[in-house]
This record gives structure tokens, C-alpha cells and sequence, in this order.
């Protein structure tokens, strides 16, 4: 079975550091952009950023452009979403996804909710 | 950027009407236009890719058509569990925008 697998849910502090993780399993994870994507509370959809694994070619969104960086480590199938200093504007759900055809996205995780709250 | 636009962003539906949701592209985007749904607390879920293919395991009722900048998602018969936030997305450029959503919800 295709799927991503999320870290769990995290709280932090502001001004805190975090690297939140998405595991692939049931396929080449090296042969697929990974997406991430943000949901603020109550909110819509907002696309972060992808990564390509084969070759680490990563784009942004240049709203999360030096806010955010995308990894990924190909040993573990694992891709990476990380802040250096979260505020609280940060508090959200973040998905990661496969891309897919026609770059749409097949595969979602299941989510990880970040909260950031002095 | 390309700008995406949804309408209406809430929709009030019964069971076994016919349903279509629009969106606007900001600027051509030919045919790269995918359809997703959301339910409360779930990952969101691929319905339609390149505007029209339906995503393997999706029920026929779903269908997606348009190209440039205009696209309708259409639910030719509404089921109990279509009622759900639906998102269009473009994947013409990056970053590769979403739409508002448009809540479906039961008269």
C-alpha cells in the first residue's frame, strides 16, 4: 500500500526550532515529488513548497520562501519540513503529499498539527 | 503568481440534486486544474487531475471540464457523503495554488 506516514502532533514556544517528518512506503520514494501544504484553522489550502528526492530540487512558494526549508533524507524515504525560529502565526496543520499526475497531488498524510503558544 | 477563484464559497444542496462548483484562473493555465475534497478533520482527497480525469476509485458522479481559465467541478447526483469543502488547484506553475474552497452543505 501507497501512503505517507506524518510525525505527531507537536507544541512549541515561539522562537523555538521544529523539523516535522513525512515517511513514504509502497513505492520509489526517490521517483515522486513530495508537497507539503499548510491549513490554518478554519482556513483553506495554502501549497508550501516540493521537493524532488531523486535529486533534492526543491521549489517554494514565495510566501513560505526563507520562512520554511524542505528536506528530504532518501536512506529513510523520509521528507522534511523544518522552521528555525516558529512564531505563532505557524500554529496549523501541515500535510505532505505525492505528487501525482498532471502535478496533482494522490497520496496525503494524515497530517501534523503544530502549535506554537508562549 | 496565478490567483485561483472559487465560486460560490458555500452551497447549500439536497441529496440527489445536481451540483457545480466553478473556478477561475487569473490567467490560462490550459488544462492543469485538479479537484480535491475535504471532510472535517481528514486529509484533503484527489477527485479530478488535468481537469477532467477522474482519479482511479472516484465515483462516476464526479465530473471536471474546462480549460484556459475556467473550470466547473459538477456532482451529476449528490450523495450523503459529498457534502464537503471542495478545492480546485493549478499545477501550471509554481507555486501551485489553491482556490478559496466551496463548502458544500445539506438544505
Amino acid at each position: 500500500e501507497v501512503q505517507l506516514v506524518q510525525s505527531g502532533a507537536e507544541v512549541k514556544k515561539p522562537g523555538e526550532s521544529l523539523k516535522i517528518s513525512c515517511k513514504g512506503s509502497g513505492y520509489t520514494f526517490t521517483s515522486y515529488w513530495i508537497g507539503w501544504v499548510r491549513q490554518m484553522p478554519g482556513k483553506g489550502l495554502e501549497w508550501m513548497g516540493i521537493i524532488y528526492p531523486g535529486d533534492s530540487d526543491t521549489r517554494y512558494s514565495p510566501s513560505f520562501q526563507g520562512q520554511v526549508t524542505i528536506s528530504a533524507d532518501n536512506s529513510i524515504s523520509t521528507a522534511y519540513l523544518q522552521w528555525s525560529s516558529l512564531k505563532a502565526s505557524d500554529s496549523a496543520m501541515y500535510y505532505c503529499a505525492r505528487e501525482y499526475a498532471a502535478g496533482s497531488f494522490d497520496i496525503w498524510g494524515q497530517g501534523t498539527m503544530v502549535t506554537v503558544s508562549s | 503568481d496565478i490567483q485561483m477563484t472559487q465560486s460560490p464559497s458555500s452551497l447549500s444542496a439536497s441529496v440527489g440534486d445536481r451540483v457545480t462548483i466553478t473556478c477561475r484562473a487569473s490567467q490560462s493555465i490550459s488544462t492543469s486544474l485538479n479537484w480535491y475534497q475535504q471532510k472535517p478533520g481528514k486529509a484533503p482527497k484527489l477527485l479530478i487531475y488535468a481537469a477532467s480525469s477522474l482519479q482511479s476509485g472516484v465515483p462516476s458522479r464526479f465530473s471536471g471540464s474546462g480549460s484556459g481559465t475556467d473550470f466547473t467541478l459538477t456532482i451529476s447526483s449528490l450523495q450523503p457523503e459529498d457534502f464537503a469543502t471542495y478545492y480546485c488547484q493549478q499545477t501550471y506553475s509554481t507555486p501551485r495554488s489553491f482556490g478559496q474552497g466551496t463548502k458544500l452543505e445539506i438544505k
